[in-house]
């Protein structure tokens, strides 16, 4: 059975820091396509951020690039993303999410999620 | 622009059918997308997808009472015989634009 667990969510002041943990199991996790994903109330699902399985290829949504960095442990089978210089906008629910593709390397582009974590909620106030 | 359309709000029934509208709008026709179903405090939960053809790919254990069909630019995902838990969020997505696109959403009630 696929699980995708997540940690790290917390309440955070403008301009810390914090990283989100996703811990996969039921699948070879290093085979598959990572995302992280946000959701707000008002500006719906928002796609953050992809890595490749192998960890050489990553993306950013241009709202997070420069500030958020996504890494992943295949020994540990964990996906990790770094938030950096929070912002108030960045106020989210976070979710980690599995592209249902199953490639040993390289970069596909973009597809659906097969799966998705329980989610993990950041809150950026001061 | 390109953008998933959905109604913001859909109402049914217990044990009645409704059907959920995706519309693809402001570009190509023919990409397929994802439903997400989304219960109150949950993650998403991957439903099925819907090529421009029809052709549906459900995930593990999704139940016959979920099914999709394809006209034109509108993706759609029916839903028969609704159950109390049946009431959630609806989101499609799609990745044919080169990234992924999210709609906003439908709300279904389970009268």
């Amino acid at each position: 059975e696929v699980q995708l667990l997540q940690s790290g969510g917390n309440l955070m002041q403008p301009g810390g820091s914090l990283r989100l943990s996703c811990a996969a199991s039921g699948f070879t996790f290093n085979n598959y396509a990572m995302s992280w994903v946000r959701q707000t109330p008002g500006k719906g699902l928002e796609w953050v951020s992809a890595i490749s399985g192998s960890g050489n290829t990553k993306l950013y949504a241009d709202s997070v690039k420069g500030r958020f960095t996504v890494s992943r442990d295949n020994s540990k089978n964990a996906l990790f993303l770094q938030m950096d210089s929070l912002r108030p906008d960045d106020t989210a629910m976070y979710y980690c999410a599995k592209d249902p593709r199953e490639y040993a390397s390289g970069w596909y582009g973009p597809f659906y999620f097969d799966y998705w974590g329980q989610g993990a909620l950041v809150t950026v106030s001061s | 622009q390109f953008m998933l359309t959905q109604s913001p709000s859909a109402s049914a029934s217990l044990g009645a059918s409704v059907t959920l509208t995706c519309t693809l709008t402001g570009g190509p026709t023919t990409y397929a997308i994802a439903w997400h179903q989304q219960q109150p405090q949950k993650g998403p939960r991957y439903l099925m997808t819907i090529s421009s053809d029809g052709i549906q790919n459900k995930g593990d254990g999704i139940p016959d009472r979920f099914s999709g069909s394809s006209s034109g630019a509108e993706r759609s995902l029916t839903i028969s015989s609704l159950q109390s838990e049946d009431e959630a969020d609806y989101y499609c997505q799609t990745w044919g634009t080169g990234t992924w696109v999210f709609g906003a959403g439908t709300k279904l009630t389970v009268l």
